[in-house]
Formats: C-alpha cells, structure tokens, sequence
C-alpha cells in the first residue's frame, strides 16, 4: 500500500502564476519530510526539509509547511518560472537513526507555460 | 556540492542479458543506495550498503545484485536482464542514513 499520496498527479500553470502542492502520507513514525525537484531525465535535488510538528520552511520562492498531526505537507511555489516545470517529489523519512527508511510519493508533475 | 556520477547514463540489453551498472561518489559518505523509478511509482529501494564490502537488502531486490568495492563505488549487476526491469536507476549516497541523500543523474535501462 503506498504510504505516501501526492496530489495532484500533473499540473499545468501560467508563468508568473502560484501554486500548491500536497502530500500526504501514512508513514509513522514520521522523522522528517523532504521535498524534491526532479527535473526530465536528471536525478533528484533537494528543496527543503521539514522536521517538527508545524515546520514551515522557506527557500526562494519555495515554502513548505508540515503538520505532523494531519500527516499532511504542502509544498508552495510563488511566481512560477519555466524553469520551475519539473516533477516534485515528496518523501519522507521514518527514523533518525540508522535504522530508518525513505518513503517516497511518485510525485507532481509541474508543467509551466509562458 | 556532493557529487554523485553514474555510468552508463543509457543502455539497452537484451533479455537474458548481463547488465553493470556503475556508482561513484567522491563525498567520503558512508551510506550508498540503489533505486529505480517507473511512472506512477514513487522511487523504489533495490539494494543499499553503508560501506566497503558491506550490503543490505532494500525492498525489490530480486533479480538485482551489487557489490560496494570501495567507500566511493557501488555496483548494480543484473545477471539475467528481463524486460521488467527496464526503468530508470538512480544511485544516491549519505553520510548517514537519515541525512539528506545525494543523488546521480540516473541510468536509462531498456531490456528488450
């Protein structure tokens, strides 16, 4: 059973445009939660991480916001570019420790147009 | 930057084919990991090692190998390529499992 949902699966916005992007997740525990960006054919990288109860984080124009009560992440991007067209990925983490495992969604695909 | 490389970026095999896929990272991490990804699945943990000589099982390993020569290479061997396993492989690598992965560019598989 897939622990981790993305919605929604594809989305199409206008440049210059705002837009969200969920996730939620049945993975306990529940460490951290990471978004990434895929862009085509290249590997993952790194947006943000968020660890407590209520986290929000900001990096740019992406912030991201993690309530760990409702199993329930957003990821939000403010003033899309084209470069912003990409799969964004959620995951998350279930153990600081050596033990743990990442949980990964299958991800949003993001498509940006002029 | 972590750095993580991968080759071949692409290759196609045929079925029953022997497949090496290649990991190198230069970050002194100790953690290395597998995966593959396919469309309306989110990244799945094939194989994983937290350093040289050492392997742990992920969750899809059958079928798969790998071998971790040294802290900086980690190695995914197909022995009997079947068409099920064309996908897109990316490898990552951590200082610690928990921390934040680092990951390759990925290898495009088609086993035809």
């Amino acid at each position: 059973k897939t622990q981790v949902e993305q919605s929604p699966q594809s989305l199409v916005v206008r440049q210059g445009e705002n837009c969200v992007l969920q996730c939620n997740y049945s993975v306990t525990p529940d460490n951290h939660l990471r978004w990434f960006k895929q862009d085509t054919g290249k590997g993952l990288v790194s947006l943000t991480v968020l660890v407590h109860e209520n986290d929000k984080t900001s990096n740019g124009r992406y912030s991201a916001t993690l309530d760990k009560d409702a199993k329930h992440s957003t990821l939000h991007i403010t003033a899309t570019l084209l470069d912003d067209t990409a799969t964004y990925i959620c995951v998350v983490g279930d153990r600081g420790s050596a033990l743990g495992r990442l949980h990964f969604g299958a991800g949003t695909q993001l498509i940006v147009i002029p | 930057e972590a750095a993580v490389t991968q080759s071949p970026r692409n290759k196609v095999t045929v079925t029953g084919g022997n497949v090496t896929l290649s990991c190198r990272q230069t970050n002194s991490h100790n953690y290395m990991y597998w995966y593959r990804q396919d469309t309306g699945h989110g990244l799945r943990l094939i194989h994983y090692s937290y350093g040289a000589g050492n392997l742990q099982i992920g969750d899809v390993p059958d079928g798969y190998k790998a071998t971790r020569t040294t802290q900086e290479d980690f190695f995914l061997l197909l022995e009997l390529a079947s068409p099920s396993q064309t996908s897109l492989y990316f490898c990552a690598s951590n200082r610690d499992n928990y921390a934040e992965q680092f990951f390759g560019p990925g290898t495009r598989l088609t086993v035809l």
